[in-house]
């Protein structure tokens, strides 16, 4: 149990363009998930914290309007990555807590955006 | 808000050695530690986690230790495997409907033959 899925795993672009990255909870209903962003050899950084159903909340220093989320059901988010550039080639990494009152959190595979 | 320190940034045991990862968090408040196994190119798996409420938790070769005290949580493998090789991560939340993961800087594990 407590799986998520994320797609596309890796994803090339060119410059200037957006690129979506889409992230499911498989078997359990996500009230909250999380977006991070991992640079090599790095550690998560939190991006922003998604709910179902409302407005995002991002972290200091991370462009919402760039980093466009949506989450729309109990079992998917999105994040866009509008107007990409290549500062913005990283892992993107999602995770899912399917409680509130429960703080686990499971992460997905994550998606490796590479722009050109 | 939380700062999670991690030692030490590598490690390099033999085959069926034991391995210690050391963490410490600032916030007193922080009740929830979990730690994550990242291999290479693929997103943290949780492996083991302690609630405030414990100072340890075992789970076949994989212990946790909790002092709340010191604000320091450590995690054991014992009798290490080759496939323990990977970069492993704590973190630590204060429960509640804001809960957020406050990483560590991660450990990288290498288990030799």
């Amino acid at each position: 149990g407590a799986v998520v899925s994320q797609h596309p795993s890796r994803v090339i672009c060119k410059s200037g363009t957006s690129v979506k990255i889409e992230c499911r909870s498989l078997d359990f209903q996500a009230t909250t998930m999380f977006w991070y962003r991992q640079f090599p050899k790095q550690s998560l950084m939190l991006m922003a914290t998604s709910n179902e159903g409302s407005k995002a909340t991002y972290e200091q220093g991370v462009e919402k309007d760039k980093f466009l989320i949506n989450h729309a059901s109990l079992t998917l988010s999105t994040l866009t990555v509008t107007s990409a550039h290549p500062e913005d080639s990283s892992f993107y990494i999602c995770s899912a807590r399917a409680d509130f009152g429960v703080e686990t959190q499971y992460f997905g595979p994550g998606t490796r955006l590479l722009v050109l | 808000g939380e700062n999670v320190e991690q030692h030490p940034s590598t490690l390099s045991v033999q085959e069926g050695d034991s391995a210690v990862i050391k963490c410490t968090y600032s916030d007193s408040a922080s009740n929830y530690f979990p730690w994550y196994k990242q291999e290479l190119g693929k997103g943290p798996q949780l492996i083991i986690d302690i609630r405030s409420n414990v100072g340890e938790k075992k789970d076949q070769r994989i212990a946790v230790t909790l002092n709340k005290t010191a604000k320091h949580f450590s995690l054991h493998i014992t009798e290490t495997q080759p496939e323990d090789s990977a970069v492993y991560f704590c973190a630590a939340s204060i429960s509640g409907t804001a809960s957020k993961l406050t990483f560590g800087t991660g450990t990288r594990l290498q288990v030799t033959l």
